[in-house]
């Protein structure tokens, strides 16, 4: 399977600042995909990372909030814009390799204050 | 639509003995499962899958599961609990028949007591 870098693993943050995370990948994938994880609840998908083209948000999320950058096979940043303390919360990224199988980065740990 | 869910917010269980994380499912086509684990302070872990064949799938760690289609569920078991498997348990399932999206149960917090 494949490892994930992703950085930073924890900020702390003011609001109406923003912050990008950051996920590198030791081998070429085609999708990548970012996940939210609130306090004491599941993961939720924001959206998938393809390389050459536009991200694909699901419901409730959109580019300008979260904007996404996928510029080669290995790497893709999300960023949280005009950040408020509604957006604390563990980001994740992860990559499928195979069958549906998911390896995840550990995790950005976000504080708004 | 599909769905997942995990009855139990929380397990409670001493070292040593069994233990049982509950997953029930819904989805219009044939599932594929899946268990994953997060320690404190890390991303989440493969556990081990379902996707065809044997009911039963052994997993890392000693975990195994049994997906059981009549009950459309696919619990986590381990026959001898240690403190170490103290952790927050997702159950996640994707339908193959469309879309491919793999949703997450809201997650079982399991407690080994020494």
């Amino acid at each position: 399977s494949a490892v994930i870098s992703q950085k930073p693993s924890r900020d702390i943050c003011q609001r109406g600042t923003s912050l990008t995370i950051q996920c590198q990948v030791d081998s070429q994938v085609t999708m990548m995909f970012w996940y939210r994880q609130q306090p004491g609840q599941s993961l939720t998908l924001i959206a998938t990372a393809n390389q050459g083209s536009e991200a694909t948000y699901e419901s409730g999320f959109v580019i300008d909030k979260f904007p996404i950058s996928r510029p080669n096979l290995t790497f893709s940043t999300l960023t949280v814009s005009n950040m408020s303390p509604e957006d604390s919360s563990i980001y994740l990224c992860s990559v499928e390799y195979g069958q549906g199988t998911y390896t995840f980065g550990s995790g950005t740990r976000l504080t708004v204050v | 639509a599909q769905s997942v869910a995990q009855p139990e917010d929380q397990v409670n269980v001493a070292e040593g003995n069994p233990l049982t994380v509950k997953c029930t499912y819904s989805v219009s086509g044939n599932p594929y499962l899946f268990w994953y684990v997060q320690y404190p302070n890390r991303g989440l872990q493969f556990l081990l899958k379902y996707i065809t064949g044997d009911n039963l799938v052994k997993g890392s760690y000693g975990f195994e599961a049994e997906f059981n289609k009549s009950q459309t569920s696919f619990h986590l078991k381990k026959p001898s609990a240690l403190v170490s498997d103290s952790a927050l348990y997702f159950c996640a399932v994707r339908d193959n028949t469309g879309g491919f999206k793999t949703i997450f149960g809201a997650g079982t917090r399991l407690f080994v007591k020494a």
